[in-house]
């Protein structure tokens, strides 16, 4: 089956650039979609379709893509942003196959 | 505004089934798909399947075909999802998020989340 692959854990101190990666071999195909998520809470939706950013989100989280890879930036990290994040892609053969990858936590030192 | 509430917590048998019951409001309940995706304790995210409200097509899983099925009620705007023949690794905490139909812009709305226990 198709998988997603992310980092298990992320480092940053406040106010530097945390970028969390995702690989997988459909992304230059579909769509990226990232989620946060803190503990005990539901995800919140804060990139979709690879780069665009759901109002209400922060300027300083932008999403990228280059060929099988794609990138959560989080620019100047606040520890509120302390959180386990999500990529969230699907299969790009057949019927649809939603797919999440195994999650980062996102540690602000 | 957009809710998404979900039924209340369960507790099943092994071998039992479980039906969970999501209820939209505050949008056309028949213009985003409905996923559900689950949360076993310590665990990442998991993508069960998706119904689309409008024309009750469904695509599950691979993992979870044959023991999954999505249903909604347009009357009251609920969708359901019924898992069976329940296992101990079942136990997860099962959400319902939304996601446009004509345009996929993600899961902008979550239910609250229903922890599904199965224990002997």
């Amino acid at each position: 089956s198709y998988e997603l692959t992310q980092p298990p854990s992320v480092s940053v101190s406040p106010g530097q650039t945390a970028r969390i990666t995702c690989s997988g071999d459909a992304l230059p195909k579909q769509y990226a979609y990232w989620y946060q998520q803190k503990p005990g809470q539901a995800p919140v939706l804060v990139i979709y379709k690879d780069s665009e950013r759901p109002s209400g989100i922060p300027e300083r989280f932008s999403g990228s893509s280059s060929g099988t890879t794609v990138t959560l930036t989080i620019s100047g990290v606040q520890a509120e942003d302390e959180a386990d994040y999500y990529c969230q892609s699907a299969d790009s053969s057949g019927t649809y196959q939603g797919v999440f990858g195994g999650g980062t936590k996102l540690t602000v030192l | 505004q957009v809710q998404l509430v979900q039924s209340g917590a369960e507790v099943k048998k092994p071998g039992a089934s479980v039906k969970v019951s999501c209820k939209a409001s505050g949008y056309t309940f028949t213009g985003y798909y409905m996923h559900w995706v689950r949360q076993a304790p310590g665990q990442g995210l998991e993508w069960m399947g998706r119904i689309n409200p409008n024309s009750g097509g469904t695509n599950y899983a691979q993992k979870f075909q044959g023991r999954v099925t999505m249903t909604r009620d347009t009357s009251i705007s609920t969708a359901y999802m019924e898992l069976s023949r329940l296992r101990s690794d079942d136990t997860a905490v099962y959400y319902c998020a939304r996601e446009g139909i004509a345009v996929a812009e993600g899961k902008d709305y979550w239910g609250q989340g229903t922890l599904v226990t199965v224990s002997s």
